[in-house]
């Protein structure tokens, strides 16, 4: 089964709104990263979080990590139309940091 | 920034061919992966190598084999083609533990 489950499956919203989306994961984790994939291209890294770290930014973007409930949660803000992309959690555990990835969430940002 | 070449973005395969995807990176990483994804799965891990001549299984390796001679290259085979493996084949590259850098993409269609 999936490690990582991004919430809601999709999501639309209105240019300059803010998105939220949530992932939950099932055991312990060394990070969780976030991937962009814009339509028919490969993923681009957003952010990394690591396992004591609980808040991060960069730019519009504001990553929280909740250990206890295994769960993160990814907040675009200011939302733009070029932010329509699926975003993707991903789980690095182990020794070597295997990276297990979810299903992703669509955004769709309306002009 | 990272490059990571795929050789075809749409490839066309009949059942029961030999086929080839091939990944170029251009920076001495040691690790490169090999996902498919498909709607409703997500990423999953097809195989993956740590160094040349090196490689192990991920999560779904039936069907697939893999070949690292050089350094920068990593080479997707299937053997001989079904039609369960259309689907979307992306290639990335990490150092160390660090995130990944995907390439843009195959798009596999067996008929």
């Amino acid at each position: 089964s999936q490690q990582g489950e991004e919430d809601p499956q999709a999501l639309s919203i209105q240019e300059g709104e803010n998105a939220t989306m949530n992932c939950s994961y099932k055991t312990s984790i060394n990070n969780l990263q976030w991937y962009r994939q814009n339509s028919g291209r490969g993923l681009v890294h957003l952010i990394l979080i690591r396992s004591n770290e609980r808040e991060k930014h960069s730019g519009r973007l504001r990553v929280t990590l909740d250990t206890s409930k295994k769960s993160s949660s990814l907040l675009i803000t200011a939302s733009r139309a070029a932010d329509t992309a699926s975003y993707f959690c991903a789980t690095a555990r182990g020794s070597n940091y295997k990276l297990t990835f979810g299903k992703g969430t669509l955004l769709t940002v309306n002009p | 920034d990272v490059k990571v070449t795929q050789s075809s973005r749409y490839l066309v395969k009949r059942t029961g061919e030999k086929v080839f995807l091939e990944c170029v990176q251009d920076m001495d990483h040691e690790n490169m992966f090999w996902y498919r994804q498909d709607p409703g799965l997500g990423l999953r891990l097809i195989y993956f190598s740590y160094d040349v001549k090196m490689k192990e299984k991920g999560d779904i390796p039936e069907g697939y084999s893999v070949s690292r001679e050089k350094k920068e290259r990593f080479s997707l085979i299937l053997e001989s083609a079904s039609t369960n493996q259309t689907s979307m084949y992306l290639c990335a590259c990490r150092w160390g533990n660090s995130p990944l850098h995907f390439g843009n993409g195959t798009r596999l269609t067996v008929t």
